[in-house]
């Protein structure tokens, strides 16, 4: 089983949508957790940390499940500038990270 | 500004050929990182760094080398030994202290062995 795993898609979805990934991982001791963005070509962007409580930026919810061991992005009212791929990120132990195969988004106009 | 800088943007090297991979950041960031990746595949940590002059290896150390002389540069090379050198490698930098354990990246170097 994968550390991290997840739906690589393509998800494509309409403009004005609502969209949502999940992401597992398999050490229960997992410390943090993170979505980043990767444009094609680009390096990866810090979209949001999530914490245990869920968080909220904008249009962009995260949520953290340790029970089942997943966190989950949804995206509401989507624009064609979040057509990206999305990596779920978890920390073990203190200095390494742990990426995920990254799901791919698309926007239809 | 602040940010981390890769240089180059693409390298082209021969088979046989060491090549090394300039990475610098201004951020004042005690721990620095290389990946690398691959089509289809996650970002694997090849080495970091959480302090001037130490260095641990990563997932896929074998076929690479780094120095950490100074706080803002960790050079990546890329030695013969690498079988399968061609890649996105990107590098990363966090402040150590506090929380937050956010690595930001910088814009990456695409290697192509000929």
């Amino acid at each position: 089983r994968k550390e991290v795993e997840q739906d690589p898609g393509p998800f494509n979805v309409p403009e004005g949508a609502t969209v949502a990934f999940n992401c597992t991982y398999s050490n229960s001791a997992s410390q943090s957790f993170f979505w980043y963005r990767q444009d094609c070509r680009k390096e990866p962007k810090l979209l949001m940390s999530v914490y245990s409580s869920g968080n909220e930026d904008g249009r962009f919810t995260a949520q953290l499940n340790r029970a089942s061991q997943y966190i989950s992005l949804l995206i509401r009212d989507s624009k064609l500038s979040d057509s990206a791929t999305y990596l779920c990120v978890v920390l073990f132990g203190n200095e390494k990270l742990t990426f995920g195969t990254g799901t791919r988004l698309t926007i239809i106009p | 500004d602040g940010g981390i800088t890769q240089s180059p943007k693409y390298l082209f090297r021969k088979e046989g050929q060491n090549v090394t991979l300039s990475c610098e950041q201004n951020l004042n960031h005690d721990a620095m990182y290389w990946y690398r990746q691959d089509p289809g595949q996650g970002l694997r940590l090849i080495y970091y760094s959480q302090i001037v002059n130490d260095f641990q290896k990563g997932d896929i150390a074998e076929g690479y080398s780094v120095s950490r002389e100074k706080k803002e540069s960790f050079p990546l090379t890329v030695t013969s030994a690498q079988k399968n050198p061609t890649a996105f490698y990107l590098c990363a930098s966090k402040y150590s202290g506090g929380v937050n354990n956010e690595q930001f990246f910088g814009p990456g170097t695409r290697l192509t062995v000929l």
